[in-house]
C-alpha cells in the first residue's frame, strides 16, 4: 500500500470550475508539500504546511493532521493550471504520492 | 529570483558508462537532495546531502550512485556504471534549513541509458 494517496488520478474541468484535489497519507509527518508538475516535467513548490490552511492567489491548500489528509483547491480554474499536482509529505525524507493529473478545457 | 539549476538537461549514455549530473543550489541553502522519477512513475527519493556528508539515502542509492559538493557551487550525482533502469528524470533539490523547510526544485536532467 503505498504511503501517500491521491485522489482523483485524472480530473478534467471547464475553465471556471472549482477544482479540489485530495491526498490521504499513512505515515507520521511533520509537514506536507503540494507541488506542481509541468509538461515539460519541471517541479515547482506550491505550498508547504503542516496546519490549518494556506492561500495563494487562486491556490488553497488545506491539513487536517489527525485525519491524515490534505486538500489543494483550485478556485476559478484556467487552461494554465493544466498540470500534474502532487503530494509529498515529509517525515526523514519526502515520499510522494503519485500525482493528480488535471486538464482544464476553454 | 534565486533558482536550482541543473546541467544537463538530457543526457544520453551507453549501459555501463559512468555519468555525472550536475546541480547547482540555491547559494544559501544548506540541504541538498536528489530524486528520481521514471517515466510515468512517481517521484522518488535518493539521497540527502548536508555539511558534506550524506545525512539519510533510500535503498535505492545504493553503491553505484555516490554525491559530492566539489566545490563551494555544484553538487553533483554520479552513476557509475549505468543499467537501463537508471533511465529516468533526475531532480536535484535544496533547501535552507532541511526537512522543515520549503525545497525548491531544479528542472531535472532527463537521462537516457541505451
Amino acid at each position: 500500500k503505498n504511503e501517500v494517496e491521491q485522489s482523483p488520478q485524472n480530473l478534467t474541468a471547464q475553465e471556471g470550475e472549482f477544482i479540489t484535489i485530495n491526498c490521504s497519507y499513512s505515515v507520521g509527518i511533520s509537514a506536507l508539500h503540494w507541488l506542481q508538475q509541468h509538461p515539460g516535467g519541471g517541479i515547482v513548490s506550491l505550498f508547504m504546511l503542516s496546519s490549518g490552511k494556506k492561500k495563494h492567489g487562486r491556490l488553497i491548500a488545506t491539513i487536517n493532521i489527525q485525519e491524515k489528509h490534505s486538500s489543494l483547491h483550485i478556485t476559478a480554474s484556467h487552461p494554465r493550471d493544466s498540470a500534474v499536482y502532487i503530494c509529498a509529505v515529509m517525515n526523514d525524507k519526502l515520499i510522494f504520492g503519485t500525482g493528480t493529473r488535471l486538464q482544464v478545457f476553454p | 529570483e534565486p533558482e536550482v539549476t541543473q546541467t544537463p538537461s538530457h543526457q544520453v549514455t551507453q549501459m555501463g558508462q559512468e555519468v555525472i549530473l550536475r546541480c547547482v543550489p540555491i547559494s544559501n541553502h544548506l540541504y541538498f537532495y536528489w530524486y528520481r522519477q521514471i517515466l510515468g512513475q512517481k517521484v522518488e527519493f535518493l539521497v540527502s546531502f548536508y555539511n558534506n556528508e550524506i545525512s539519510e539515502k533510500s535503498e535505492i542509492f545504493d553503491d553505484q550512485f555516490s554525491v559530492e559538493r566539489p566545490d563551494g557551487s555544484n553538487f553533483t550525482l554520479k552513476i557509475r556504471s549505468t543499467k537501463l533502469e537508471d533511465s529516468a528524470m533526475y531532480f536535484c533539490a535544496s533547501s535552507e534549513m532541511g526537512l522543515y523547510n520549503e525545497q525548491f526544485f531544479g528542472p531535472g536532467t532527463r537521462l537516457t541509458v541505451l
